[in-house]
């Protein structure tokens, strides 16, 4: 099974500032990576799909990129509603994995 | 818009079976292209894939459970439902119904159920 790590596993951060997460494949999986926020008592909520393409009605300050290996969610321009959970999931065979979580503080 | 809502048992006893049953409203299970799924999550940790099947009936399921879980459709009742045989403790979580489009992550979730393994 692929393994997703994710770092950092947690953050502190102030409204409008900019924090990047990543989350490393440990073998190549082209661009299937979906990025995923999950707030407390709630289903996870896709932000991103195929590593960098933003879900419908998904803020623009939310951005992914990167391919093969390496991939970075950014959030720009912190907002108070950003503080949760963030999770990386690959989807590019099975067994789906997801990543271990990164949680965005305040 | 598509909606998905899990249904079932919140306590199971140890050695027993896990059954649960989602509804999609808004939607037709049978669409071609999706992939109908479970996720679960034990409180205050991470997300884990259980498994995923195809409209058609193929199935895949993570290896670590593979042995003890069964994924079905329900075409009539547009439903899809998930057996865990000989549960444990350490399958207590809150379980999660989804969808996933061939190739695409999972966009559309149920608002998941909180299942305890308890005698």
């Amino acid at each position: 099974a692929i393994q997703m790590t994710q770092s950092p596993s947690s953050l502190s951060a102030s409204v409008g500032d900019s924090v990047t997460i990543t989350c490393r494949a440990s073998q190549g999986i082209r661009n299937d990576l979906g990025w995923y926020q999950q707030k407390p008592g709630k289903a996870p909520k896709l932000l991103i799909y195929a590593a960098s393409s933003l879900q419908n009605g998904v803020p623009s300050r939310f951005s992914g990129s990167g391919s093969g290996t390496d991939f970075t969610l950014t959030i720009n321009s912190l907002q108070p509603e950003d503080f949760a959970t963030y999770y990386c999931l690959q989807d590019y065979n099975y067994p789906r994995t997801f990543g271990q979580g990164t949680k965005v503080e305040i | 818009q598509l909606q998905l809502q899990e249904s079932g048992p919140g306590l199971v006893k140890p050695s027993e079976t896990l059954s649960l049953t989602c509804t999609v409203s808004d939607g037709s299970i049978s669409s071609s292209s999706y992939y109908w799924s479970w996720i679960r999550q034990p409180p205050g940790e991470g997300l884990e894939w259980i498994g995923s099947m195809y409209y058609s009936g193929s199935t895949y399921y993570n290896p670590s459970l593979k042995s003890r879980v069964t994924i079905s459709v329900d075409t009539s009742k547009n439903q899809f439902s998930l057996r865990l045989r000989s549960v444990t403790a350490t399958d207590t979580a809150i379980y999660y119904c989804a969808r996933a489009n061939y190739g695409d992550p999972f966009d559309y979730w149920g608002q998941g159920t909180l299942v305890t393994v308890s005698s």
